[in-house]
């Protein structure tokens, strides 16, 4: 079975431009969630998303955003891209939500470095 | 509010013993899951060991076990026979009800040969 996978792998942007980052999940899994790792603030939860609705939201400003699509496929959008969006941005797939121990599989994640 | 501790920032094993890595958590849900990733330089996240607050027994995965004292809220991850692939960031997190999972700072992990 495949892993999760994060497309694109790398990406360097300017500051003001906005991206879309692309996650699949494993085949079955219908939750993705999606993190921000930085040295500073560490492993960040951005927003969860089951069955191409958000069920969850971390503490991050409106230019953050995702979808889900029906193939359970993620997209995260960030639009007007600062200095401190630099970071290796993970996604996580899930077979359900709604429970406490469901297991996460991550991707490799995709690493943005905003200049 | 829920929070996960990493008091360790760095740790060194010799190749072949026995490392302890320190976890303390904070939540005041009855049911929660509590996880342990280990983070290599790549940055992908593997899964190690699980240990959901119900369990009456220590997880263990091999060479990975997971010491939980729930009184004490602490999920410490004991790995045995360290090997030189063992040198990455370990991570504890937990989650409730719920994919929204909560991290530590990590602990970067080294082994010696």
């Amino acid at each position: 079975k495949a892993g999760v996978t994060q497309t694109p792998r790398y990406l360097i942007k300017t500051r003001g431009q906005q991206v879309t980052l692309s996650c699949s999940p494993i085949s079955g899994h219908r939750s993705v969630s999606w993190y921000q790792q930085t040295p500073g603030q560490g492993l960040q939860f951005l927003f969860e998303y089951f069955s191409e609705t958000q069920r969850n939201k971390g503490n991050f400003p409106g230019r953050f955003s995702g979808r889900q699509f029906s193939n359970s496929r993620s997209e995260m959008n960030v639009s007007t891209l600062e200095l401190g969006d630099s970071a290796l941005y993970l996604c996580a797939s899930s077979y359900s939500s709604g429970r406490a121990g469901n297991e996460q599989f991550f991707g490799p994640g995709t690493r943005l470095t905003v200049l | 509010a829920q929070k996960i501790t990493q008091t360790q920032p760095g740790m060194f094993v010799q190749e072949k013993e026995a490392v302890t890595l320190d976890c303390t958590y904070d939540t005041s849900d009855p049911s929660y899951g509590l996880f342990w990733y280990k983070q290599p330089s790549s940055g992908e996240m593997i899964f190690l060991i699980y240990q959901g607050s119900y369990d009456q027994q220590n997880a263990t995965e091999g060479r990975y076990s997971l010491n939980f004292q729930k009184a004490r809220k602490s999920a410490n991850l004991v790995i045995s026979a360290s090997q030189l692939g063992d040198s990455a960031m370990y991570f504890c997190a937990m989650n409730r009800a719920g994919n929204q999972f909560y991290f530590g700072t990590g602990t970067s992990l080294t082994v010696i040969p």
